[in-house]
């Protein structure tokens, strides 16, 4: 069954600690994203990659990290210099890799620092 | 870089009525608008785009228009039934930035 998951669904994090969040795909999708989800917001892009080993800073990646090892993985670490890493994160990817087409989401993962 | 303003921030309709939400942009090299339904404690999904050379699209009771020289484009929803109620993103891409920039999104709430 194709689809794109992402793991946890809910994270709690003690101030000053780094958090992963995973996002795989089995679409055979070229380019993933993250973006983050505030109440009034809408969506936020942090990082998106387009190609294995190469990706592009957001509008917001500033305590963010990520890294594009394989084409199925797109792991985000929110480390403790995010200064309110509290969110809901969505992954997505998409064929192909110009603007254009659909993104395809991730149920999203919770971040809850306590 | 691109800016993408939605309004209403939230929008309560009678089943039966029609529901109309406007976003503008600001990057006039855009050339793609896609519209995501994202319902409670669920990923959004898209509902329906458009592409710079097409004026206006429907697909069913959902319709796009689009007006480039006004740089803003609508999603009309007619017939609201209750399964409507849910969170409309707009968005805008293409032009000199090469991403997708989203609105602040749209609570549409269909009472009964």
């Amino acid at each position: 069954d194709g689809g794109i998951t992402q793991s946890p669904k809910y994270l709690f994090r003690k101030e000053g600690q780094n958090v992963t969040l995973s996002c795989e795909q089995n679409l055979n999708h070229d380019a993933m994203y993250w973006y983050r989800q505030d109440p009034g917001q809408g969506l936020r892009l942090i990082y998106y990659s387009q190609i294995v080993n190469d990706f592009q800073k957001g509008d917001i990646a500033e305590g963010y990290s990520v890294s594009r090892e394989k084409k199925e993985s797109f792991p985000l670490t929110v480390t403790s210099a995010q200064k309110n890493p509290t969110a809901f994160y969505l992954c997505a990817s998409k064929f192909g890799t110009d603007p254009t087409g659909e993104l395809f989401f991730g149920e999203g993962s919770r971040l809850t620092v306590l | 870089g691109e800016n993408v303003e939605q309004h209403p921030s939230t929008l309560s309709v009678q089943e039966g009525d029609s529901a109309v939400i406007k976003c503008t942009y600001s990057d006039s090299a855009s050339n793609y608008f896609p519209w995501y339904k994202q319902e409670l404690g669920k990923r959004p999904q898209l509902i329906i785009d458009i592409r710079s050379n097409v004026g206006e699209k429907k697909d069913q009771r959902i319709a796009v228009t689009l007006n480039k020289t006004a740089k803003h484009f609508s999603l009309h929803i007619t017939e609201t039934q209750p399964e409507d109620s849910a969170v409309y993103f707009c968005a805008a891409s293409g032009g000199g930035f090469q991403k997708l920039v989203f609105g602040t999104g749209t609570r549409l709430l269909v009472s009964p």
